[in-house]
């Protein structure tokens, strides 16, 4: 079983379109963030949520909006995509808010073209 | 401002040597530090980890060296096998507000063992 998924794997689209990454974790965590990785592969973070509550919200553009449904899901909607957007952008789960072991999921490639 | 300094960006070495990948900080307020791995096509997988009231920790192949004076720590892979081959990242975790906390990564280091 698949630990934290993300759908879908590949996401080739224009510039201005509006398109959502999906996330879910079947380990029970309570804390759930998304990462971004550029063409260098640095590793990033944009957004963390505990229990549904956001905690972490870094310098994301605002075009960029987390949904958390319930704890087990945290989705992310990207509007009006640019050319910088492109990047693959990681899930990621973990127990708690203390120095627990983040869980990636394997990654959504978003191509803008 | 990259808070987590990491070299080399690239390393390749036989099969059966040392590699060894070293990072470095200067915010002082972190105290936890793990190393993540991660294979191409997936997410990156904690690996092994330290707290700065240790100078070392060994885990198998794996040993992480902390020098907390000069705020600097390392991962070294002793007999490094083909299946190592991996992007490598350091990253150095601190307490954002009341219990949350924030992981910083290095820039990672791409790993080649050659058969």
């Amino acid at each position: 079983d698949t630990a934290v998924s993300q759908t879908p794997k590949y996401l080739v689209t224009q510039m201005g379109n509006d398109k959502s990454i999906k996330c879910e974790q079947n380990l029970g965590h309570d804390t759930m963030y998304w990462y971004k990785q550029d063409s260098k592969k640095f590793l990033k973070i944009m957004f963390s949520y505990n229990n549904k509550e956001l905690i972490i919200n870094e310098t994301v553009p605002n075009r960029f909006s987390p949904k958390s449904p319930d704890k087990a899901h945290l989705n992310l909607h990207i509007n009006s995509l640019e050319l910088g957007d492109s990047a693959v952008y990681f899930c990621a789960s973990s127990p708690g808010l203390g120095n627990s072991p983040l869980h990636f999921g394997n990654g959504t490639r978003l191509t803008v073209t | 401002q990259q808070q987590v300094k990491q070299s080399p960006q690239s390393l390749i070495v036989q099969k059966g040597g040392i590699s060894i990948i070293n990072c470095a900080y200067e915010n002082t307020a972190f105290d936890y530090f793990p190393w993540y791995q991660q294979f191409p096509g997936k997410g990156p997988a904690l690996l092994i980890a330290i707290r700065p009231d240790v100078s070392e920790k060994k885990e198998g192949r794996f040993t992480i060296s902390f020098n907390k004076s000069a705020k600097q720590f390392s991962l070294h892979i002793m007999d490094s096998q083909p299946g190592d081959s991996a992007t490598y990242f350091c990253a150095a975790s601190s307490t954002l507000s009341g219990s949350a906390r924030q992981l910083t990564f290095g820039s990672g280091t791409q790993l080649t063992v050659l058969p």
